[in-house]
């Protein structure tokens, strides 16, 4: 059971729009920043989302972060079939641990 | 170019003691406000943070398995360890290691992983 709370699966068309959802508590996201990372079974995860909404040096635009009280959201416009991949959220614990998500996995249709 | 390789045993049996290598190119260990972190990936399930050290000591693990847990950073070999002791197949994952930018605790504590490096199967089967 992680601590984070996001779905287990989205799906979208080439081309359209998705979002993914990560809920927390006052705790962890309501108080502190949040990352995305996308991971290819496989391969290293990487780094999409710090501090929230920025992106690090290389991601496309096509990727962006929100957050709203112990929400947050990553964002992917224009899908590709390279996108399918599991994503997850990640934050500090006040309890003095990091934390995240249980992952959404993306299917391109 | 950072770049970060995980090296140690892929086969271990129950009781135990996990020992994972991390080697860095490209870059530093004691680089100032970076951390230095693991994460495992057990099969068919997410990512668990293991624990993350500072060149210079400061370390923070994972409540849940503090009591197995070492980490160390060795600056002259420019290689940070992980030991986990008494290891169960609930050990057996995918683990990674991987740069950790932390600011905690903060205000607003900030936190994330990049890069990481390709990551290393062990399995614990007797």
């Amino acid at each position: 059971q992680s601590v984070l709370t996001q779905p287990p699966s989205v799906s979208a068309a080439p081309g359209q729009r998705v979002t993914i959802s990560c809920s927390g508590s006052s705790s962890n996201i309501g108080n502190n920043y949040v990352s995305w990372y996308q991971h290819l079974p496989g391969t290293a995860p990487k780094l999409l989302i710090y501090g929230n909404n920025k992106r690090p040096s290389g991601i496309p635009d096509r990727f962006s972060g929100s957050k709203s009280g112990t929400s947050a959201t990553l964002g992917i416009t224009g899908l590709q079939t390279g996108d399918e991949a599991d994503y997850y959220c990640g934050t500090w614990d006040n309890s003095l641990s990091v934390v995240f998500g249980g992952g959404t996995k993306l299917t391109v249709l | 170019q950072l770049q970060l390789q995980e090296s140690g045993p892929g086969l271990l049996k129950p009781s135990e003691t996990l020992s994972l290598t991390c080697t860095v190119s490209g870059g530093s260990v004691s680089i100032t406000n970076y951390y230095w972190g693991w994460i495992r990936q057990p099969p068919g399930k997410g990512l668990e943070w293991i624990g993350s050290m500072y060149h210079s000591g400061s370390t923070y693990y994972n409540p849940s398995l503090k009591s197995r847990l070492t980490i160390s950073v060795d600056t002259s070999k420019n290689q940070f360890s992980l030991k986990v002791t008494s290891v169960t197949a609930a050990d057996t994952a995918v683990y990674y290691c991987a740069r950790h930018r932390l600011l905690a605790p903060a205000r607003v504590a900030e936190n994330w992983f990049d890069p990481w490096g390709q990551g290393t199967l062990v399995t614990v089967s007797s």
